[in-house]
C-alpha cells in the first residue's frame, strides 16, 4: 500500500500526560498536513509544511502542540499536558502540489 | 476566511433513489472544490474535485457534482445509489492559488444511510 500511513491507530492516554504521532506521506508528496477531527464535525486545519518547513499553523494549535517534519519526509505531531477537550481523530495528508490533498486513516485519540 | 455549509446532516435513502447533497460555500476568491466519502471503517476518500473548466465533474462510483458559482454551491448527485454508499460525505474547499498553503476547510458532513 503507498497511500498515507499513519502511526499508532488509537491511543488512550491519561490527562497530563503527552503524546506523539507518526504520519508517513506518499512518496515524493513534499506538502504535508495535519487536521482535527472531533465528533460531528468536519476536519479541521492544524497546520502544514512543504518539504521541512512549517509555513502555516492554524489558532487551534495551542502552544502544548507541535509538531515536526525534520527532514521532509515522515511528520510527528506532539501533544503535551493533553486534556480532555484533546480527543478526537488527527488525520494526515499530503500532496503533490497542496491542491489535492490524500488522507491517512488518522489517530484516534482519548485521553482519560 | 472560508467557511462550508453542508445542509444536510443526516440523509436516509431507499436503494435506486436518487441522492443530491447540498454544499455552499463563503469565499471571495477563486476555489478549488472537492467532495470526500468516508465508507464505514475507513479513511476520507477523494470522490470528485472542481478546478476549473467544465462546472459538471464527473467523480468515481457514478457521482457526479455541478459548481454553480453564482449560488457558490458545489452539489453532490447520484442518479440511482446503492446500499454500498451508505458512508459520511465531506465537501471542502481550498484557495485557488498556486503556491499557497492550500488548507482545506471542511463541511460538517452528511451522513448517509442507503436502506435496502
Amino acid at each position: 500500500d503507498t497511500g498515507v500511513s499513519q502511526d499508532p491507530r488509537h491511543k488512550i492516554t491519561k490527562r497530563g500526560q503527552n503524546v506523539t504521532f507518526r504520519c508517513d506521506p506518499i512518496s515524493e508528496h513534499n506538502r504535508l498536513y495535519w487536521y482535527r477531527q472531533t465528533l460531528g464535525q468536519g476536519p479541521e486545519f492544524l497546520t502544514y509544511f512543504q518539504n521541512e518547513a512549517q509555513l502555516e499553523k492554524s489558532r487551534l494549535l495551542s502552544d502544548r502542540f507541535s509538531a515536526e517534519r525534520p527532514k521532509g519526509s515522515f511528520s510527528t505531531l506532539e501533544i503535551q499536558r493533553t486534556e480532555q477537550g484533546d480527543s478526537a481523530m488527527y488525520l494526515c495528508a499530503s500532496s503533490p502540489t497542496g491542491e489535492t490533498q490524500y488522507f491517512g486513516p488518522g489517530t484516534r485519540l482519548l485521553v482519560l | 476566511a472560508q467557511s462550508v455549509s453542508q445542509h444536510n446532516h443526516h440523509v436516509i435513502l431507499s436503494e435506486a433513489a436518487s441522492l443530491e447533497l447540498g454544499c455552499n460555500y463563503s469565499y471571495g476568491g477563486t476555489v478549488n472544490l472537492f467532495w470526500y466519502v468516508q465508507y464505514p471503517g475507513q479513511h476520507l476518500q477523494l470522490l470528485l474535485k472542481y478546478f476549473s473548466g467544465d462546472p459538471l465533474v464527473k467523480g468515481i462510483k457514478g457521482f457526479e457534482a455541478e459548481f454553480i458559482k453564482s449560488k457558490f454551491s458545489f452539489n453532490l448527485r447520484k442518479p440511482s445509489v446503492q446500499w454500498s454508499d451508505t458512508a459520511e460525505y465531506f465537501c471542502a474547499v481550498n484557495a485557488g492559488l498556486t503556491g499557497g498553503g492550500n488548507k482545506l476547510t471542511f463541511g460538517t458532513g452528511t451522513q448517509l444511510k442507503v436502506e435496502l
